[in-house]
């Protein structure tokens, strides 16, 4: 069965600087995962994933995540902060060979000041 | 530009009464996905179809809550009756696999009085 941990359920950042959301996984196959943004009184919007192939995947927004299989981690991170990147952010995985639905972590709320 | 249509956005009701909450997959997605999300406890799975067939309901209550997809272009969420404690947003998603991308739809916002 798979499993996510995000690390840290509030993160605090000014805008220009970096934004790192971590987040970790377990699974008993190759996974397939995902990270997903929510703005205030929206449904989730998918910002990236990952199945197979390169492990650097750039999504909307200017965001990107690494998958990392020795730390079982995908990490998401943006250069450079902006006023509007101020959201909560879902990452999930799935064993895709195995077709089993997603599973979603608790979440982080990313918070941007001026 | 395909979404995921829920309906109604907001529903406010009395506790006892039934509560029906109705989705609209993207056409062509043969997965749809309910979820309940509360403050308290975060982003839940309630329940998923595939081809209009059940294929997870764990995560819902049995005795109270009920889905189902009539057909291949609308999903429902029923309470009856609803409680106090089913205050929450509700989700649906569509998608193509069940192990693959899913697409939200805005949400049905329900509070029980």
């Amino acid at each position: 069965a798979q499993s996510v941990t995000q690390l840290g359920s509030h993160v605090s950042v000014s805008e220009g600087a970096l934004v790192l959301l971590r987040c970790n996984y377990s699974s008993s196959v190759p996974p397939y995962l995902f990270w997903y943004v929510q703005y205030p009184n929206q449904g989730l919007q998918l910002l990236l994933k990952y199945t197979t192939g390169a492990t650097l995947v750039k999504g909307i927004n200017g965001f990107e995540a690494e998958f990392k299989k020795s730390e079982t981690s995908f990490h998401l991170t943006k250069p450079s902060a902006h006023m509007s990147d101020a959201a909560e952010y879902f990452c999930a995985v799935s064993e895709g060979q195995a077709g089993t639905a997603l599973i979603f972590g608790k979440g982080t709320t990313l918070s941007v000041s001026s | 530009d395909a979404r995921v249509t829920q309906t109604p956005r907001h529903k406010v009701t009395e506790m006892g009464q039934e509560v029906t909450m109705r989705c609209q997959p993207i056409l062509g997605h043969n997965t749809v996905f309910w979820y309940r999300q509360t403050m308290m406890q975060g982003l839940e799975l309630l329940a998923y179809f595939r081809n209009r067939a059940p294929l997870d309901d764990s995560g819902m209550p049995k005795d109270r809550f009920s889905a189902e997809m009539p057909d291949a272009t609308l999903a429902t969420l029923k309470i009856q009756p609803s409680e106090p404690r089913d205050s929450a947003v509700y989700f649906c998603a569509s998608g193509l696999r069940v192990a693959d991308t899913q697409y939200f739809g805005p949400g049905t916002r329900l509070t029980v009085l």
